[in-house]
């Protein structure tokens, strides 16, 4: 098993243009996770689902939109990119609600805005 | 609402002494914590977790945290550093029904030789 994978490892962007980030897990889980990870803020939640078809806000989820069309993927879009977005973004996943379950990470994207 | 607070955002422990990370609680309902250890390049994996059962959780490569809710506290501790422990490790706190987990800003660890 893969376990959870993101897509791509690094890019840079300039100020305005727009991407999107894939996360996959093959773990079959209901709960899936974006969080962005800055120096000296740990990690903060952006965006999360709890089954295929289904969204929520989570921390900081301005200037990010999700999709999960597929229980497997979820899909992190930067609609505009700012130089405020550049940071660490990690994918997790998890079988059952995050107060009991361990949550899964995927290896990082690395993305810079100038 | 639910956060956790770690103290001391760089830590350096000698090899082979006792590793010693502070993390401290708030939470309107009885708290699940976690803590997860992040090497270098790479995603977090998690280390233990306490879910009201036992109060002395053990975790992964000889690491415990014992939960003091008189304390509002849940320290991770390894008795004896080894270099491969070098990386940043992370508390996180959810409740009963949570979806979420809220996650503190680390603590960096170093091991001198």
């Amino acid at each position: 098993n893969a376990g959870v994978t993101q897509t791509p490892k690094f890019r840079v962007l300039k100020t305005g243009q727009s991407m999107t980030l894939l996360c996959a897990q093959d773990m079959n889980h209901e709960y899936m996770y974006w969080y962005r990870q800055d120096p000296g803020m740990g990690l903060r939640l952006i965006h999360y689902s709890v089954g295929e078809g289904t969204t929520a806000k989570g921390e900081v989820p301005d200037g990010y939109n999700v999709s999960r069309l597929k229980k497997q993927n979820f899909l992190l879009g930067l609609e505009s990119a700012a130089p405020s977005q550049t940071s660490v973004y990690f994918c997790a996943s998890s079988n059952q609600l995050a107060y009991t379950d361990t949550q899964y990470f995927g290896p990082g994207t690395r993305l810079t805005v100038l | 609402a639910q956060s956790v607070t770690q103290l001391g955002s760089h830590v350096s422990v000698s090899e082979g002494a006792l590793v010693l990370l502070r993390c401290n609680y708030s939470s309107s309902v009885p708290p699940y914590l976690f803590w997860y250890v992040q090497y270098p390049n790479q995603g977090l994996q998690l280390l233990l977790k306490y879910t009201s059962a036992a109060t002395l959780v053990k975790g992964i490569n000889g690491f415990e945290a014992e939960f003091k809710k008189s304390e509002t506290s849940f320290h991770l501790t390894k008795p004896s550093a080894h270099m491969s422990d070098a990386a940043e490790y992370f508390c996180a706190v959810s409740g009963f029904g949570n979806e979420k987990l809220t996650f503190g800003t680390g603590t960096r660890l170093t091991i001198i030789p």
